[in-house]
């Protein structure tokens, strides 16, 4: 089944303890992104990739890291993560470089004590 | 600007049609986009239209562009209670694939 997975799907972590959120997909998709979800901020992208090894800061990259060293997998990586960080994270994916038609996985909800 | 606004909330009864409305700012964007959010679910595309394009029917859906006014719309055909859930708008801006999305509408289906 074509489909975009993230785990963990959900997570209570401390503040200041690494932690990465894995994302797959198997469509052979070229672009991938991520985004965090926020009541009355709506959604908002934070990194995203448009091939290997190439990724670039979306509108709110501060505290996160990303890295893209194969086709299908686009972790995300919070290096010390603060209570700010709590939110539902979603991982998308698109057969086009330029990111038209994106495909959603079905989120990750993040809570930082 | 970046900017694209709906209304938070639609009710309607059971094979009544629905319709969600959506402006945005951006004139250059390429590509408007429908999302479907159950509760606990990821966002599922429903569809999508060209900026080129008027209008796009897919079995149900109908979306209608007017990129005069900045407008979208999403008609939904014979509304069934599992139509119930949170409808987001969203543009694309053609450079790096962000999707800009609205606050998203709460469609309620009345048995």
């Amino acid at each position: 089944e074509a489909q975009v997975t993230q785990n963990p799907r959900y997570l209570i972590t401390v503040t200041g303890k690494k932690l990465t959120v894995t994302c797959s997909q198997n469509m052979n998709h070229e672009y991938m992104s991520w985004y965090r979800q926020d009541p009355g901020l709506g959604l908002r992208q934070i990194y995203y990739s448009m091939n290997v090894e190439v990724t670039d800061k979306g509108d709110v990259p501060e505290g996160y890291k990303v890295s893209r060293k194969e086709k299908r997998n686009f972790p995300l990586i919070l290096e010390s993560p603060s209570p700010n960080q709590t939110s539902l994270y979603f991982c998308a994916s698109s057969p086009d470089r330029q990111g038209y038609e994106q495909y959603f996985g079905p989120g990750t909800r993040l809570t930082v004590t | 600007g970046e900017d694209v606004e709906q209304s938070l909330f639609l009710s309607v009864r059971e094979g009544d049609s629905s319709v969600i409305n959506c402006t945005y700012t951006d004139s250059s964007s390429t590509y408007l986009y429908w999302y479907k959010q159950e509760p606990g679910a990821g966002l599922q595309l429903l569809t999508y239209i060209f900026s080129n394009m008027d209008m796009k029917q897919d079995q149900r859906l109908t979306v209608l562009l007017n990129k005069k006014d900045k407008h979208l719309s999403l008609r939904i055909a014979d509304t069934q209670t599992g139509d119930s859930a949170i409808y987001f708008c969203a543009e694309s801006k053609s450079n790096t694939g962000k999707l800009i999305f609205g606050q998203g509408t709460t469609l309620q289906v009345k048995p």
